[in-house]
């Protein structure tokens, strides 16, 4: 079963950077790591959910949100299949579940649905 | 940005209902919608997408329906597991999500 696991949680001061890592396992023989797109969704405590970004593992050509751009970086390491976000600048209204999700189809331009998704991270921004 | 619309906001139903919540584009995404059941401490999960099109191994009592702007999401009838928040979700331009829809027990 492939499964999306995402790297440990951390607390973050205001101003810094945080980085963090969604590594693709447990790969059917069927799925190749750079057939998917894979975003990037974050979810503030006790609301809802909000689109940050995409990269396409392949290319490693991105998309981002308007309202993260200039601040989002997501890049992708094949040979480990694994993608990453880094944010910079953190405010404290970065504080947030950030979640990594696979597109359902391959070949797909970054506009699809997603299947699969990864545990989560929590990042704190915190003085 | 299309903007995604979700009523109602809260639910309260009871096990055996039949549930319907409603998703509204600001523009027409076709049938670029996706659905997603969410609980507690849980990432999302994937219960309809194309609008109608049911995820493999969702059970049947969910379904998806419309196109253009305006979208349903109908559980047929409520089991206990069923209680949650749910999201819909356009990807027609970007990714857009409404604001959730928590069923909670009545």
């Amino acid at each position: 079963q492939m499964q999306l696991v995402q790297s440990g949680a951390g607390v973050k001061k205001p101003g810094a950077s945080v980085k963090v890592s969604c590594k693709a396992s447990g790969h059917t023989f069927s799925y190749t790591f750079t057939g998917h797109y894979m975003h990037w969704v974050r979810q503030a405590p006790g609301q809802g959910l909000e689109w940050v970004g995409c990269i396409n593992p392949n290319s490693g050509g991105t998309d981002y949100a308007q309202r993260f751009q200039g601040r989002v970086t997501m890049t992708r390491d094949t040979s480990i299949s694994t993608v990453y976000m880094e944010l910079s600048g953190l405010r404290s209204d970065d504080t947030a579940i950030y979640y990594c999700a696979r597109e359902i189809r391959d070949s797909s331009s970054g506009n699809d649905a997603f299947d699969i998704w990864g545990q989560g991270t929590m990042v704190t921004v915190s003085s | 940005d299309i903007q995604m619309t979700q009523s109602p906001s809260t639910l309260s139903a009871s096990v055996g209902d039949r549930v319907t919540i409603t998703c509204r584009a600001s523009q027409s995404i076709s049938n670029g919608l996706a659905w997603y059941q969410q609980k507690p401490g849980k990432a999302p999960k994937l219960l309809i997408y194309d609008a109608s099109t049911l995820e493999s191994g969702v059970p049947s009592r969910f379904s998806g329906s419309g196109s253009g702007t305006e979208f349903i999401l109908t559980i047929s009838s409520l089991l206990p597991d069923d209680f949650a928040t749910y999201y819909c979700q356009q990807y027609k331009s970007f990714h857009t999500f409404g604001g959730g829809t928590k069923v909670e027990i009545q």
